[in-house]
């Protein structure tokens, strides 16, 4: 099984500042999801780019992608409090079935 | 409302006790997972299902066992010779399990041993 890894670990940002995640991966993907974890619950999907995209957006979220790097940013513009969460990126592999993995994550942290 | 509800929030499990955890999803999704996430770490494949009465081991499957005898319900038995079972439990199900489209999570089972 594939799995991405996040970087950094942890980031603690003041409220209305951007925060950049990063993911890597090895192997070549079908496509790259994000999902945001709050503590103690579920994770929530957030967005999902393809092996042929470079960049997509979802409201405050910016995703890029490059395969010839094997990595992948998230962006959340203009932080709130409310977004203080781990967040993953699961990186599905291409070519048949595989199951997805997930990695460490990276733990946000919004200072109001 | 369609979605993926993981019962009970939190167990608790003597030494030497079988416990399930139930995952029931309502999304006519083929495939579901279970996970296991320890403090701070990410989360670890216990079991997947492709489909219907077809399951195959993830990377930490020992002391665990699953069974899909409907679409919609995934339990997974916390067995005695899972020695740590302590821990945070995911269940998740997406449309087909070939990873291109999203899954979906339910809201975990906290799993202690007293």
């Amino acid at each position: 099984s594939q799995q991405g890894e996040e970087d950094p670990q942890a980031l603690s940002i003041q409220e209305g500042e951007n925060a950049t995640m990063n993911c890597s991966y090895k192997t070549s993907i079908n496509n790259l999801q994000w999902y945001r974890q709050n503590s103690g619950r579920g994770l929530v999907h957030l967005i999902l780019i393809r092996s042929n995209e470079r960049e997509k957006h979802s409201g405050r979220l910016r995703v890029t992608l490059d395969t010839s790097k094997k990595s992948s940013s998230l962006l959340i513009t203009a932080s709130r409090a409310a977004d203080t969460a781990s967040y993953f990126c699961a990186t599905p592999p291409s070519g048949g079935y595989q199951k997805v993995t997930f990695g460490t994550g990276t733990k946000l942290q919004v200072i109001p | 409302d369609g979605g993926i509800t993981q019962s009970p929030k939190y167990l608790f499990r003597k030494e030497g006790q079988n416990v399930t955890l139930s995952c029931e999803q309502n999304l006519n999704h083929d495939a579901m997972y279970w996970y296991r996430q320890d403090p701070g770490q990410g989360l670890r494949l216990i079991y997947y299902s492709q489909i219907v009465n077809d399951f195959q081991k993830g990377d930490i499957a020992e002391g665990y066992s699953v069974s899909r005898e409907k679409k919609e319900s995934f339990p997974l038995t916390v067995t005695s010779a899972q020695k740590n079972p302590t821990a945070f439990y995911l269940c998740a199900s997406s449309i087909f399990a070939d990873g291109g489209t999203e899954a979906f999570f339910g809201q975990g089972t906290r799993l202690t041993v007293v």
